[in-house]
């Protein structure tokens, strides 16, 4: 079935570092991938998404790049910020034709940055 | 901008108990489901739904579980006796294709 690998957290990070997480993927067919947010206390928030191979997702300085050779859809951000911490899923939505566009999420990772 | 909202946001009930879940979608979305995070673990994919019925559930979707979206708007989940490993954070979402929108989440505890 399908599935989605996370880099395992915790990150911890300085104000204004680069930001790196790893995600990868197993699916069958051509999934769509997401980027979701989570900030303490609240719900899940779509950060960024890409539908087809080479496509490149970027919301708010954050970017993924839909890598099918790898299958990968890694998360970077050149310069993270205080308001950045909080934890990152990865997920992808296999539509197989059928009515229905679930998500598999990864276990997310806890991201912390330092001021 | 329009939300999808869920209530109550937190729920408490004992073992054995009828608890529901309610969310309201987003009003043009054709496509709901229903997921869960149990404390510290990932989101989990419970039920989807479209055209007023299941297009998809999990194998933690037991016989227990049962959703309805009775009028249009409201889309409910229902656990007739619930569990203590019922005890988690149960997100609605709403689409139109792939992308979904998620309510703020309900946290039920289990006693």
């Amino acid at each position: 079935g399908d599935s989605v690998t996370q880099m395992e957290g915790p990150v911890t990070l300085s104000e204004e570092a680069f930001l790196t997480i790893n995600c990868t993927y197993t699916a069958t067919g051509y999934p769509s991938l997401f980027w979701y947010v989570q900030y303490p206390g609240e719900g899940l928030q779509l950060l960024l998404k890409a539908t087809k191979a080479d496509d490149k997702g970027s919301n708010k300085g954050f970017e993924a790049t839909y890598r099918k050779e790898t299958t990968s859809f890694h998360l970077e951000k050149g310069s993270v910020q205080v308001s950045d911490s909080a934890v990152y899923f990865c997920a992808l939505s296999a539509h197989s034709g059928g009515s229905n566009y679930k998500l598999t999420f990864g276990k997310g990772t806890l991201l912390t940055v330092n001021p | 901008e329009p939300e999808v909202t869920q209530t109550p946001s937190h729920q408490v009930t004992q073992m054995g108990q009828e608890v529901i879940l309610r969310c309201v979608p987003i009003s043009n979305h054709l496509y709901f489901y229903w997921y869960r995070q149990i404390l510290g673990q990932k989101v989990e994919f419970l039920v989807s739904f479209y055209n007023n019925e299941i297009s998809e559930k999990s194998e933690i979707f037991d016989d227990q579980f049962s959703v309805e979206r009775p009028d249009g708007s409201n889309f409910t989940l229902k656990i007739r006796s619930t569990k203590l490993e019922d005890s988690a954070m149960y997100f609605c979402a709403s689409s139109l294709r792939d992308e979904q929108f998620f309510g703020p989440g309900t946290r039920l505890t289990v006693l």
